[in-house]
């Protein structure tokens, strides 16, 4: 079992529309998780952390933690063409990134 | 944008020859990474430092080798090139681990043939 699980999609979702991305992680002992953004042939950019449990809001973007059921997600309103990439969970702790979601927004 | 420079961006090599991938950081961060990103296997770690002289392995360090003489510079090493290390590499840097956010390089792509 991989440390970090994401679903690899794609997710393909409306413009205006919400787009939700999942992870779940393996160990109990994990506290903090980001999640990056990458283009196609850039580099990742960080987009949130998030180390409680609960919900934290920055513009667009939430983050939820669940460390319950080890579950961390991202939800991103109002989808823009600009939001398509790729997103990667990761694991502070563990230094590891789960594979990735491919996002699509469509116009 | 954070101060990382990484060097080679593109490089092709033969099989059996050795490689050295720098990374150099302007920001006197602590921590350095070296990722390698595949498709289905997102990035992984291959090699970490948290100081200089110290560093550790990750999950798929066979094959590589790193050195960090100096805060700034963090090398990495293929010690005889595989087709399989054909991949892009990315150093990340960062002030600590856990909650504290990582900086990435422009990546580098290797390809070994």
């Amino acid at each position: 079992q991989k440390e970090v699980e994401q679903n690899s999609g794609p997710l393909s979702v409306p413009e205006g529309a919400i787009a939700s991305l999942n992870c779940t992680y393996s160990d109990r002992g994990s506290q903090s998780f980001f999640w990056y953004r990458q283009y196609s042939g850039k580099s990742p950019e960080l987009i949130m952390f998030i180390y409680s449990n609960g919900d934290k809001e920055d513009g667009r973007f939430t983050a939820q933690l669940n460390k319950a059921s080890q579950y961390v997600s991202l939800l991103i309103r109002d989808s823009q063409p600009s939001d398509s990439a790729t997103y990667l969970c990761f694991d502070g702790e563990k230094l590891t990134f789960g594979t990735g979601t491919r996002l699509t927004i469509i116009p | 944008d954070a101060g990382i420079t990484q060097s080679p961006r593109h490089k092709v090599t033969e099989t059996g020859t050795p490689v050295t991938l720098r990374c150099h950081q302007t920001e006197n961060h602590r921590y350095m990474y070296w990722y390698r990103q595949d498709p289905g296997h997102g990035l992984r770690l291959i090699h970490y430092s948290y100081g200089v002289k110290d560093t550790d392995k990750g999950e798929v360090s066979d094959g590589y080798s790193v050195s960090r003489s100096k805060t700034e510079d963090f090398l990495l090493t293929l010690e005889s090139a595989t087709s399989s290390q054909t991949s892009v590499y990315f150093c990340a840097i960062s002030g600590g681990t856990g909650d504290t956010e990582a900086f990435f390089g422009q990546g580098t792509r290797l390809t070994v043939v």
